[in-house]
């Protein structure tokens, strides 16, 4: 099985609606991270965590770390058609002496689309 | 600031062919880690070098080697290319430290033929 899970791997949602996409991790975590990407490019920085119920906002994306249940969420308010991509958490899972922090393991992606 | 800077963005290439793709990471960072993304296989992390050295080794054959240079710039390469090797290689760049933030570029499209 994975060591870190996504859910849902996908969401079609109406513009101005919420959501929520769910990260979980079956080992500690010692950093997370969350990115966009638009298929086939680079993957863009949204926010990282590192503290149990650390909570980072960015416009309308707020995502939160939940240290007990090793899970992180990723909240959009209000879509539009610009969240439309794929989202994907990545997570630093090792603490090997504090040499491991350049090592992510991702979890499968959301697919996110938005229609107007 | 520049970003990571992937170099070349796509490439054809036929089996039992070696490839070399570079990266140049954000100036001062001295982090670089490799990742190669499928439809299939998702994001699976490659290897990792910082200040030249490798840091981390993801589960690989041998084919799959990197290196990185005094400037930080680094470069993977891929010996005898399978068909199962097309994929979107991705270069990361940090200052390699805990809660640092962890920089993408563009990536590098592979495919074998």
């Amino acid at each position: 099985s994975q060591e870190l899970e996504q859910s849902p791997q996908s969401l079609i949602v109406q513009e101005g609606k919420n959501l929520t996409i769910n990260c979980t991790s079956s080992k500690t975590l010692y950093g997370l991270y969350w990115y966009k990407q638009k298929y086939g490019e680079g993957l863009i920085f949204l926010m990282m965590l590192q503290k149990g119920g650390e909570e980072k906002s960015h416009e309308k994306i707020t995502a939160k770390l939940d240290e007990k249940k090793q899970q992180s969420s990723l909240h959009i308010t209000a879509s539009q058609p610009s969240h439309a991509g794929i989202y994907l958490c990545g997570a630093v899972l090792t603490n090997a002496g504090g040499t491991s922090y350049g090592k992510l393991t991702f979890g499968q992606g959301t697919i996110l689309t938005v229609h107007p | 600031k520049a970003g990571v800077t992937q170099t070349p963005r796509y490439l054809i290439k036929t089996r039992g062919q070696q490839v070399t793709l570079s990266c140049s990471p954000i100036s001062g960072h001295r982090s670089v880690s490799w990742y190669q993304q499928t439809p299939g296989q998702g994001l699976q992390f490659l290897f990792e070098y910082f200040s030249e050295t490798q840091r981390n080794k993801g589960n690989f054959p041998g084919r799959f080697s990197g290196r990185q240079f005094s400037n930080s710039r680094s470069e993977m390469n891929v010996s005898t290319l399978e068909l199962g090797d097309s994929a979107l290689y991705l270069c990361a760049s940090s200052n390699g430290g805990s809660g640092n933030t962890i920089y993408f570029g563009e990536g590098s499209w592979l495919t074998v033929v």
